[in-house]
């Protein structure tokens, strides 16, 4: 059974500050792999999607890495902004037969503050 | 603009009133999911569709029901809810379930 973690649970930095969240998987046979951020009362944006193919994926100040043989991807965000203050989920697919290959198991999330 | 829509996005109901929510995207996607988020356990995923009339269980599906006749629709049934399902619940869709999957606002149910 896939097992996804992050660390940190929570993380608060300065304002500009470059940070890197981390999120593991313990099935390493993944296809793709998602970020998300959630806002309090929010529902879920999608940030990233990662292919297993790929190593790396960017979005303005996002970058997102995939090690599929260690079982972990990082979400690096670039000069951080109190607007970007969420919580960070991650969550892969199973590597399964079957229809179920549409269910995300999701990490427990690194609640992220910047402040001013 | 592409987006999926719940209603009702508050509830606070009694144990045992019926009671459905509502899912519906814009986006002409075939898979469409139903999750529950409680404290400490996370995202749960409840029932899912891969289209219509095709319907499946999830991780923790007891006590609701789905139904998919249309393609943007996907309401979640909970026939007899219980305070056990006091939840935060997010409809989730995608082009096939292995694509970047987009989720509504949540809805929050409390069950006194």
């Amino acid at each position: 059974k896939q097992e996804v973690t992050q660390i940190p649970a929570a993380l608060s930095v300065p304002e500009g500050e470059n940070l890197v969240l981390n999120c593991s998987f313990t099935d390493s046979a993944i296809y793709n792999l998602q970020w998300f951020r959630q806002d309090p009362g929010k529902g879920l944006t999608s940030l990233l999607l990662i292919q297993s193919s790929q190593r790396e994926q960017t979005s303005g100040r996002l970058n997102a890495s995939l090690d599929k043989s260690s079982g972990r991807s990082t979400l690096y965000i670039a000069a951080s902004q109190p607007g970007d203050s969420a919580t960070y989920l991650c969550a892969v697919p199973p590597n399964a037969g079957g229809t179920s290959y549409g269910k995300l198991t999701f990490g427990q999330g690194t609640i992220l503050t910047v402040h001013p | 603009e592409a987006q999926v829509t719940q209603n009702p996005r508050y509830l606070i109901t009694v144990t045992g009133k019926k009671l459905t929510v509502t899912c519906s995207q814009n986006m002409n996607h075939e898979y469409m999911s139903w999750y529950r988020q409680d404290p400490g356990l996370g995202l749960r995923q409840i029932y899912y569709s891969m289209n219509v009339e095709v319907t499946d269980k999830g991780d923790v599906p007891e006590g609701y029901k789905v139904s998919r006749k249309e393609k943007r629709n996907f309401p979640l049934i909970l026939e007899s809810p219980s305070p056990n399902q006091t939840s935060l619940y997010f409809c989730a869709s995608s082009i096939s379930g292995r694509e970047t999957q987009y989720f509504g606002p949540g809805t929050r149910l409390l069950v006194l």
